[in-house]
């Protein structure tokens, strides 16, 4: 069974500081991993993909697949990065349909 | 171009009730689903479609079922809701499965009294 484990329900830094928000996770294939985030009264939206190997808004994910982590990074944390992220896991392969299993999420705040 | 809509926002049922939650997408999507948020659980699927007239359990469907009777609409009913069937609920469409991106609804929030 494929698993999601974001361990920091809440994360607290503050502006311009380094953040990291952890994801790991349990899958015996080729996952596709995805961060979405949900900014305050907005709809949850995707941040970015492991396959893309791309920086959205300063953050970036590397697939580490020897320790089973997708940890987001960003060097410099801005108040509008305040928001929960989700970590999520779609089985690779036409089976999974894009089913999304999601970590539990964390609260990041970013403090002036 | 809307996106992804959800009918309604907010509900409140008595344990028992029936309903309907609506969600449509204009995006020529061909696979939806609907995910239920609660507090240190994340989303959760409860059901998918990948194409009109399919449907498919998801890892929590026990409660629910749904109808995609239409390629833009998919529809997720509570036969006789249950205290706890409250919870946030959200539908998602994506063209395709894997890495494509999915494309979520504003929400609804559900409360079984």
């Amino acid at each position: 069974a494929q698993r999601v484990t974001q361990p920091e329900k809440l994360l607290s830094v503050f502006k311009g500081a380094p953040v990291e928000l952890k994801c790991n996770y349990s899958y015996s294939g080729s996952p596709e991993l995805f961060w979405y985030v949900q900014y305050s009264r907005q709809r949850l939206q995707l941040l970015l993909r492991h396959i893309s190997r791309e920086s959205i808004k300063g953050f970036t994910a590397d697939l580490n697949k020897g320790e089973t982590s997708f940890h987001l990074k960003k060097p410099f944390a801005q108040e509008e990065d305040s928001a929960m992220y989700y970590c999520a896991l779609s089985g690779g392969g036409g089976t999974s349909y894009g089913k999304l299993t999601f970590g539990q999420g964390t609260i990041l705040t970013v403090h002036p | 171009n809307a996106g992804v809509t959800q009918t309604p926002k907010f509900r409140v049922l008595k344990t028992g009730q029936s309903m309907t939650l609506l969600c449509a997408q204009d995006m020529n999507h061909e696979y939806m689903y609907w995910y239920r948020q609660d507090p240190g659980m994340g989303l959760r699927l409860i059901h998918y479609s990948v194409g009109e007239g399919t449907t498919a359990k998801g890892e929590v469907p026990d409660g629910y079922n749904v109808s995609r009777l239409k390629k833009q609409n998919f529809l997720l009913g509570l036969e006789s809701a249950a205290p706890s069937q409250t919870s946030v609920y959200f539908c998602a469409s994506s063209g395709k499965g894997g890495s494509y991106e999915q494309y979520f609804g504003p929400g609804t929030r559900l409360t079984v009294t």
